[in-house]
């Protein structure tokens, strides 16, 4: 049973740029959430996606954008890329728009120069 | 209101010892305390969690420790190996479907 799976594991961008992360939930769960996760850091909440529509939302700026599609995989975009935005990136799922028992990814871990 | 305040922020333990790290919160509404363990390289994955309506739970060699009053949990690792050594935050939500407020981390090393 395949967890929950990232893509890239890593990738390289430039300040300005504009950067896509997906996320395929695991196995049976319908709503993907998003986490921030500075070096040395605790996960911070970005924003929650369920039933295709974006239903919570981190203190987080516009830049920073997403989707669901209808097989329940998720897209982080973050547009205008900033050296503050060098993080690991975590797509965590589960089921119903709640948070317990949340399955997290391994990450995708961006790096802004 | 929304901090979660985690420490210590490192920890070296010897083998066969107890680890314990400290979380304290606010906001009295949280009622969903899970512990997250991190690999390098990977991400958090689900320890242990508890609700506050008891005061201890236990999992094999991992106890969370739950004083309301206090509005404090900690995480005991019992019998500490070395491939306990990771990264272990505290988390807190309430109603089910607000987002997890993560503790700053704890960085476990376990030492022969």
């Amino acid at each position: 049973d395949a967890g929950v799976t990232q893509s890239p594991t890593h990738l390289i961008k430039t300040r300005g740029q504009q950067v896509t992360l997906r996320c395929s939930p695991k196995s049976g769960h319908d709503t993907v959430s998003w986490y921030q996760q500075a070096l040395g850091q605790g996960p911070q909440f970005i924003f929650q996606y369920y039933e295709e529509e974006e239903r919570q939302r981190g203190n987080f700026p516009d830049r920073f954008s997403g989707h669901q599609f209808p097989n329940y995989s998720s897209e982080l975009n973050v547009n205008a890329l900033l050296l503050g935005d060098s993080a690991l990136y975590l797509c965590a799922s589960t089921t119903g728009g709640e948070v317990y028992g949340y399955t997290f990814g391994s990450g995708t871990r961006l790096t802004v120069v | 209101q929304q901090q979660v305040k985690q420490s210590p922020q490192s920890l070296i333990v010897q083998k066969g010892g107890i680890s314990i790290i400290n979380c304290a919160y606010e906001n009295t509404a949280f009622d969903y305390f899970p512990w997250y363990q991190q690999f390098p390289g990977k991400g958090p994955a689900l320890l242990i969690a508890i609700r506050p309506d008891v005061s201890e739970k236990k999992e094999g060699r991992f106890t969370i420790s739950f004083n309301k009053s206090a509005k404090q949990f900690s995480l005991h690792i019992m019998d500490s190996q070395p491939g306990d050594s990771a990264t272990y935050f505290c988390a807190a939500t309430y109603s089910g479907n607000t987002p997890l407020v993560f503790g700053k981390g704890t960085r476990l090393s376990v030492i022969a």
